[in-house]
């Protein structure tokens, strides 16, 4: 149990679903994170949140959508996504940017 | 642009043997190197975090180097059990001012044979 709790651990979708991601944080930080890992490509940095505030946005398509309505909590929301958009979906946290990483278990995402 | 680098890519080695995972970056100028295990379908657990004014890091069986200036890292586990197998990751830090960004290898998955 890292402290960062991710939900659902997985997750089946049409390309036209809406669907979200959620984490969760129990260890006092103020830095949140997702990444996403597909198969034989390194982890891939998507969003990070600061103190709430969005500080990273790495090119992502807009079709993936982030939400941190406070330092505990982090969504991403999903829609119209692609086949090879599936991939794990990896959350973290830390205390502040520049610390140690903590990470969710990762929640599967297969789109259909 | 920072790359991370992880040779081998898959290692297999029996049971009771001292091993050593090797990690390598293209620029010097980073703020910490951190390794991580990640076991099948999981998430990353963190393992060590070295900060770039250290050499070295222990937590019991596992012990982290750092050369920055050479850009190179190294994980060495002693006294492998089969419980180690997984996949070993490395990330760096790179040192630009508010740079919250991790640079991934690709990872070493190990086997331990018992």
């Amino acid at each position: 149990e890292t402290g960062v709790t991710q939900t659902p651990r997985h997750l089946v979708m049409g390309m036209t679903n809406k669907k979200s991601l959620k984490c969760e944080q129990h260890l006092g930080h103020n830095a949140m994170y997702w990444y996403k890992q597909s198969a034989k490509k390194p982890l891939e940095l998507m969003f990070v949140y600061s103190l709430e505030e969005r500080v990273e946005n790495n090119s992502v398509p807009s079709r993936f959508s982030p939400e941190c309505p406070n330092s505990s909590h982090l969504f991403l929301h999903l829609h119209t996504l692609q086949p090879e958009d599936s991939a794990l979906y990896l959350c973290a946290s830390s205390q502040d940017s520049r610390r140690e990483l903590f990470f969710g278990e990762g929640s599967r995402l297969t789109v259909l | 642009k920072q790359e991370v680098t992880q040779i081998p890519a898959a290692l297999s080695v029996p049971e009771g043997e001292n091993l050593v995972l090797n990690c390598s970056f293209t620029d010097s100028a980073i703020y910490n190197l951190q390794w991580f295990r990640q076991d099948p379908g999981k998430g990353l657990t963190s393992l060590l975090l070295i900060q770039s004014s250290q050499r070295e890091q222990t937590s019991g069986r596992l012990n982290a180097s750092l050369d920055k200036s050479s850009g190179r890292s190294t994980l060495y586990i002693a006294a492998s059990q089969p419980g180690d197998s997984a996949t070993y990751l490395c990330a760096v830090r790179p040192e630009i001012q508010g740079a919250q960004k991790l640079v991934f290898g690709q990872g070493t998955r190990l086997t331990i044979n018992p």
